[in-house]
């Protein structure tokens, strides 16, 4: 079955720090890998997919990286601000053995970034 | 405006009533799914659903019920036989096949009392 990791649970950053989160799984099975925020009280945004035969995606200040035989994955956020404050998830694209296909979460990393 | 609306945001029942979360999307997406979060807790697939008149059970599908009737909307129902049923419910959806992302809403608070 797989598993999705996130460390830290937690992470309080002054401003201006670039910082790492970190993402693990353990099939390494996996189709793609997502990356999402979430703000309190609210659902999901997409921030970036990395397909599995890719190595790395970029938007903006955000950077992840996905290494697939070692079951890993890294968000990297630049020059953060206060804004970037929210609880970020990685999540893995798998096949189901029904049909169709789904994502397995992991518990999230919860950013503050202070002034 | 394309996206996915979920409703209402915040939902009380008394225990022993089934409720009904609503989940509509205007992207033209052929999959939806149903997942719950709780605290300290990934995200859990409740049910999934590939195509109009056809859906899956997910990982934790017991005391739940679901409808694909129309291609833009797919209902959860939460049943008395759900033991835990006070969550956040999240809808999803995305086109067939793995590699497209897949977009969520903004999310359904259930309080059970």
């Amino acid at each position: 079955k797989q598993e999705v990791t996130q460390i830290p649970a937690a992470l309080s950053v002054p401003e201006g720090e670039n910082l790492v989160l970190n993402c693990s799984f353990t099939d390494s099975a996996i189709y793609n890998l997502q990356w999402f925020r979430q703000d309190p009280g609210k659902g999901l945004t997409s921030l970036l997919l990395i397909q599995s035969s890719q190595r790395e995606q970029t938007s903006g200040r955000l950077n992840a990286s996905l290494d697939k035989s070692s079951g890993r994955s890294t968000l990297y956020i630049a020059a953060s601000q206060p804004g970037d404050s929210a609880t970020y998830l990685c999540a893995v694209r798998e096949v189901l053995t029904g049909g169709g296909n789904k994502l397995t979460f992991g518990t999230g990393t919860q950013l503050k970034v202070e002034l | 405006d394309g996206g996915i609306t979920q409703s209402p945001k915040y939902l009380f029942r008394k225990e022993g009533q089934n409720v009904t979360l609503s989940c509509e999307q205007n992207l033209n997406h052929d999959a939806m799914y149903w997942y719950r979060q709780d605290p300290g807790q990934g995200l859990r697939l409740i049910y999934y659903s590939q195509i109009v008149n056809d859906f899956q059970k997910g990982d934790i599908a017991e005391g739940y019920s679901v409808s694909r009737e129309k291609k833009e909307s797919f209902p959860l129902t939460v049943t008395s036989a759900q033991k835990n049923p006070t969550a956040f419910y999240l809808c999803a959806s995305g086109f067939r096949g793995v590699s497209s992302p897949l977009h969520f809403g903004n999310g359904t608070r259930l309080t059970v009392t």
